[in-house]
């Protein structure tokens, strides 16, 4: 059983297009994230969310809208791609916000042409 | 967030130790040092973390100077498989970050047979 999945693993785009990302976990949590690598691969943070509310914010443009129906679910939301919005997206979860590890997910590698 | 520094890389031959270094000369006392690894095409994984006592884990072990100005991931035999981009990541408990973890560029391990 995956820990930390998300949905789909690869995704090749058109800028100007909508799309989303699906994460989930089985592991109980209560922290989920999402973490974006750019092609010179760093890796930063985007979101973080604890039980559902929003905890970390790091300036992303609002045309990325995470979204957490539940604590094992937090899905992003992305309209209107730009070239710049190409990357690998990773989520993950801790069981606290603290101190806690962080599981990642395998990633989903968004192209945008 | 406190800076870490790494090598930019590191060569180790199989089932030889090996000494990964990381200087953090701005940690505060609220700070966690917290090891983290990328294997190919994967996401991140945690491989260990400490405040001021040195750890060990079946993954690896990590040494804290005494001054906690810098630390040392060690494993203590090195297989194929342990070749990766290693980060070495201050993660402050409390407060506003939330736990986030800020990867720097990290250390590509190579780890000849």
């Amino acid at each position: 059983d995956t820990a930390v999945s998300q949905t789909p693993k690869y995704l090749v785009t058109q800028m100007g297009n909508d799309k989303s990302i699906k994460c989930e976990q089985n592991l109980g949590h209560d922290t989920m994230y999402w973490y974006k690598q750019d092609s010179k691969k760093f890796l930063k943070i985007m979101f973080s969310y604890n039980n559902k509310e929003l905890i970390i914010n790091e300036t992303v443009p609002n045309r990325f809208s995470p979204k957490s129906p539940d604590k094992a679910h937090l899905n992003l939301h992305i309209n209107s791609l730009e070239l710049g919005d190409s990357a690998v997206y990773f989520c993950a979860s801790s069981q606290d916000g603290q101190t806690g590890e962080l599981f990642f997910g395998e990633g989903s590698r968004l192209t945008v042409l | 967030d406190a800076k870490t520094t790494q090598p930019n890389s590191m060569e180790s031959n199989e089932e030889e130790p090996v000494h990964l270094p990381c200087n953090h000369s701005t940690i505060s006392g609220t700070d966690y040092i917290h090891w983290y690894r990328q294997l190919p095409s994967q996401g991140p994984e945690y491989v260990i973390h400490g405040l001021t006592s040195n750890v060990n884990n079946r993954m690896a072990s990590l040494a804290i100077a005494e001054d906690r100005k810098s630390s040392t991931l060690i494993l203590h035999r090195a297989t194929l498989r342990d070749a990766a981009v290693y980060y070495c990541i201050l993660r402050r408990a409390g407060g506003t970050s939330y736990g986030k973890l800020t990867f720097g560029q990290g250390t590509i391990l190579t780890v000849h047979p």
